[in-house]
This record gives C-alpha cells, structure tokens and sequence, in this order.
C-alpha cells in the first residue's frame, strides 16, 4: 500500500530557530513530492521536487529530495512567527498524473 | 494568477438536509478538479476525482450518491452532500489541475468550506 509518512508530527521552536521536517514515501510509479504549507485554510504550494539532489529555495525555505532512500526535508531557515503552520508533504504517481498523496503532516508552531 | 474559490466559506445546516458546494476555478481552464476531506489535526483525504464532462471517479470507500459531483465547464465543479449527518461534518476543500500545466502535482487549491451538520 502506498504511503507518504512525515515527521515530527509537531514541533515548538522559538524565532530564530533553523528546523527541518521530513518525509518519507513507498509509492509505486514515483513521479514527484510536493510540499504545501497549511495555515488556517487550505494549502498553499511550496515546491515540486522530481529529481535527487537538486535543491529549490524560496526566501528561507528549501527542500531536497533523494529517490534512492525515498525522502525528502523541508528546511526553514531563522524561522519567524509567521511560519508556524501545518506543513503537508504529498507524492504523485507517474500513472496517475493527478492524484496526490498527502502525508499527516507536522504542525509546526514557533514562539517570540 | 492560478486562483480557486470555494463556495460556501462555512456552512451549518441540519441532518437530512443536503448541501451544495462549488469550486471555481477564476483565471483558468481546469480539465480536472479534485475534492478532498479534513478531519481535525489530520491530512487531506482524495474524495474524489471529478474530470469535465464525464463521471467522476471516486476513491474507495466514498459514497458516490452520498456525494453527488457535477463538473458541467471547465471552471466549475460542485460537491453535493446529501441527506448529511454529523459525522459528514468536516472541511472540504477542492483544487483544480491547470489545463497547461506541465506534470503531476501542479494542483492549486481552494480555501475550503467547513460544514457543520447539526
């Protein structure tokens, strides 16, 4: 059965603080991870990975993905207020293009 | 660009009583809209896939008369809970696949509408 797993499931920092999260997948026909930042309502895009090794950044945010031991992290670097969302790794398959499948997510919470 | 709108936001209505919620896709042409579940403190969970034009496909374990998808234009796709009940009190939220979008994954997503069956 396919299956994205993300940890922690919830993580306290304070500003300033660098934190990573991670996900994890076993899905057959891999085609790409995505990773979405939820606050209050629905998710937001962050980044499509579909090749290893290959950072993408945003601002403070970046993420890597390695296809040989299946994971990728998500880095927030100096972490602000604002950050502190529910961040959802998801992976689609190569057979079916649209389907997404989401991981639990980790709630991530940072404090003055 | 690439904007999704749900309607309604938040929704309270009485058990038995059947609601209707629209995702619209505002700036482009959205050949395919998903619909998703959240429970509280969980992720999302594929409802259904709903395709312009044809049947949607839903996953296993979805009533599809329970949840009555229409996709009738290219920008537009409803979810109808009917007969709800509490337990079908949750968030929904919808996103849509741009038409000229290169590869999986490219879904953007609707703020979602919270219902409440009272």
């Amino acid at each position: 059965e396919d299956k994205v797993v993300q940890s922690p499931l919830s993580l306290v920092v304070h500003e300033g603080d660098t934190v990573t999260l991670n996900c994890s997948y076993e899905v057959t026909n891999f085609r790409s991870l995505l990773w979405y930042k939820q606050e209050k309502k629905a998710p937001t895009f962050l980044f499509m990975l579909t090749s290893s090794g290959i950072e993408k950044k945003s601002g403070r945010l970046s993420s890597i993905l390695d296809k040989k031991e299946l994971f990728s992290i998500l880095n927030i670097t100096a972490t602000q207020t604002g950050d502190s969302a529910v961040y959802l790794c998801a992976v689609g398959r190569s057979y079916n293009t649209d389907k997404l499948i989401f991981g639990t997510g980790t709630r991530l919470q940072v404090f003055p | 660009g690439a904007v999704v709108s749900q309607h309604p936001s938040w929704v309270i209505c009485k058990s038995g009583t059947s609601v209707k919620i629209e995702c619209r896709s505002l700036d482009f042409q959205a050949t395919t809209m998903f619909w998703y579940r959240q429970f509280p403190k969980q992720s999302l969970m594929l409802m259904a896939t709903s395709n312009e034009g044809s049947k949607a496909t839903y996953e296993q374990g979805v009533e599809k008369d329970k949840f009555l998808i229409n996709h009738a234009s290219l920008t537009l796709s409803t979810l109808t809970v009917t007969s709800a009940h509490p337990e079908d009190s949750s968030f929904y939220i919808c996103s849509a696949r741009a038409q000229t979008s290169g590869g999986a994954g490219t879904q953007y997503f609707g703020p979602g509408t919270r219902l409440t069956v009272l």
